[in-house]
């Protein structure tokens, strides 16, 4: 079955970067995107960007797109998160999701992560 | 970008009672050239990341209990419960893909009156 493992929690301080993996298995990694969302303590989902899995070509919401970089390890079948220069507001939960539709964008998605907890404090 | 509205914020429905949900965006997400509306609706329980519950704004993902349903066109869209389960508890958050940045609603919380 289809199944998406996180990295585990990280504390960070701000003005610092963190990189969340999220590893896939039970499909065949190249065939669908991978997205990731993030959800602030108590608020609702918010996207931040997308990978072509096959590609590696990207879209990122302009909001974060300054310090966010999304790359992928085909080998390991493996996504990564990396976001720069943290700050308070950084704090909640990031979730990576596959693409429910094989193409060129992101479309919805069918499979979640179990979620990683990132809290920024000094 | 396309912002998506729901309402209500949240309610509360009997169990076996309908509940329903409405989502608006700032946009259509009608893509005209193969008549499909991009909106998905999400389930999302305490503490668990969301679960797909529809697609195209109709069509219900494999293993979603058919007590769910999506309906609307353009900007208009509602996901009903026709049936409401104890399990159904959560936040419902709809979901526009018609172009990037994908956004998301605002969300919906549901409980048992």
């Amino acid at each position: 079955q289809v199944q998406l493992v996180q990295s585990g929690s990280e504390l960070k301080k701000p003005g610092t970067s963190v990189k969340v993996s999220c590893k896939a298995s039970g499909y065949s990694f190249n065939s669908n995107g991978i997205t990731w969302v993030r959800q602030a303590p108590g608020k609702g989902l918010e996207w931040m960007g997308w990978i072509d899995t096959a590609t590696g070509k990207t879209y990122y919401a302009v909001n974060v797109q300054d310090r966010l970089t999304l790359t992928r390890d085909t080998s390991a079948t493996t996504a990564y998160m990396e976001l720069r220069s943290l700050m308070s507001d950084d704090t909640g939960v990031y979730f990576c999701a596959r693409d429910g539709w094989n193409t060129v964008a992101p479309y919805w998605f069918d499979s979640w992560g179990q979620g990683t907890l990132v809290t920024v404090s000094s | 970008d396309i912002v998506m509205t729901q309402s209500p914020a949240s309610l509360a429905v009997s169990l076996g009672e309908r509940a329903t949900i409405n989502c608006k965006s700032s946009l259509s997400v009608l893509y005209t050239s193969n008549n499909k509306n991009y909106l998905a609706w999400y389930q999302q329980k305490a503490g668990q990341p969301p679960k797909l519950l529809i697609y195209w704004a109709s069509t219900r993902e494999s293993g979603v209990p058919d007590r769910f349903s999506g309906s609307g066109s353009g900007t208009d869209f509602t996901l009903t419960i026709s049936s409401l389960q104890a399990e159904d508890v959560a936040v419902y958050y709809c979901q526009q893909y018609y172009t990037t940045p994908l956004t998301f609603g605002p969300g919906t919380k549901v409980d048992i009156k």
